[in-house]
């Protein structure tokens, strides 16, 4: 157990649909990194936010945002889904997220999105 | 465009065997190489590397970074049924376009009793 959770663990929805991935940092960590794993596509970097700023940004589309609230978990927000938009998705923290350190990034259980 | 490569993509042995898993990058502004293991869900992590020709070991598992070859060799000797998994490996990179963690596709490796 990494101490990082997800909720829900699956989710299954139609196409044109919106959803909420919620994901809670390990205790004392200020990063969350989304990502997305799709068998084709290995796993993909989304974004990452940073004791409530976003940081970083990777592969992201724009009908998905995300964000971080006050108390340090987030929320990935995924609209107008399409059947490509079916995969898992995992949220990771970590201590840090600038360039001293503190990269290990600990992963949680995932959620399974699937839109049908 | 950054990248990350591993090889073999996939490989099957017995236990006891020694394996050898290879990844390269090509990044923009390389901070350190990360190792992980991922099997039924969440990768779970086994090594970070930052200076080359250090070598890290936990228990069978050992890793190293050559920064002049851009790559690292995961090791792992004696192989059991249970290191069966995908080996991931990711590079923190600084400045890139993709964010500032890029992975692999991975290494299937199948270990037969």
């Amino acid at each position: 157990d990494s101490g990082v959770t997800q909720t829900p663990k699956h989710l299954i929805t139609a196409t044109g649909q919106r959803v909420t991935l919620r994901c809670s940092p390990r205790s004392g960590d200020l990063s969350v990194y989304w990502y997305q794993q799709s068998l084709d596509q290995g796993l993909q970097f989304l974004i990452q936010y940073y004791n409530g700023e976003e940081r970083a940004k990777g592969n992201i589309l724009e009908r998905f945002s995300a964000q971080q609230f006050p108390d340090l978990h987030s929320e990935l927000n995924l609209s107008s889904l399409e059947l490509g938009d079916s995969a898992l998705y995992f949220c990771a923290s970590s201590v840090a997220g600038g360039q001293k350190g503190g990269n290990e990034q600990f992963f949680g259980p995932g959620t399974r999105l699937t839109v049908l | 465009e950054d990248k990350v490569v591993q090889s073999p993509l996939s490989l099957v042995v017995h236990e006891g065997d020694t394996v050898t898993l290879n990844c390269s990058y090509e990044v923009t502004n390389f901070r350190s190489l990360l190792w992980y293991k991922q099997e039924k869900k969440a990768p779970t992590f086994l090594f970070m590397l930052t200076s080359s020709g250090i070598e890290k070991k936990s228990g069978r598992l050992s890793s190293i970074l050559d920064k002049k070859e851009l790559s690292s060799i995961l090791n792992i000797t004696a192989t059991q049924t249970g290191d069966s998994a995908i080996y991931l490996c990711a590079v923190v990179n600084y400045g890139g376009s993709q964010g500032n963690l890029i992975f692999g596709k991975g290494t299937k490796l199948s270990v037969k009793p």
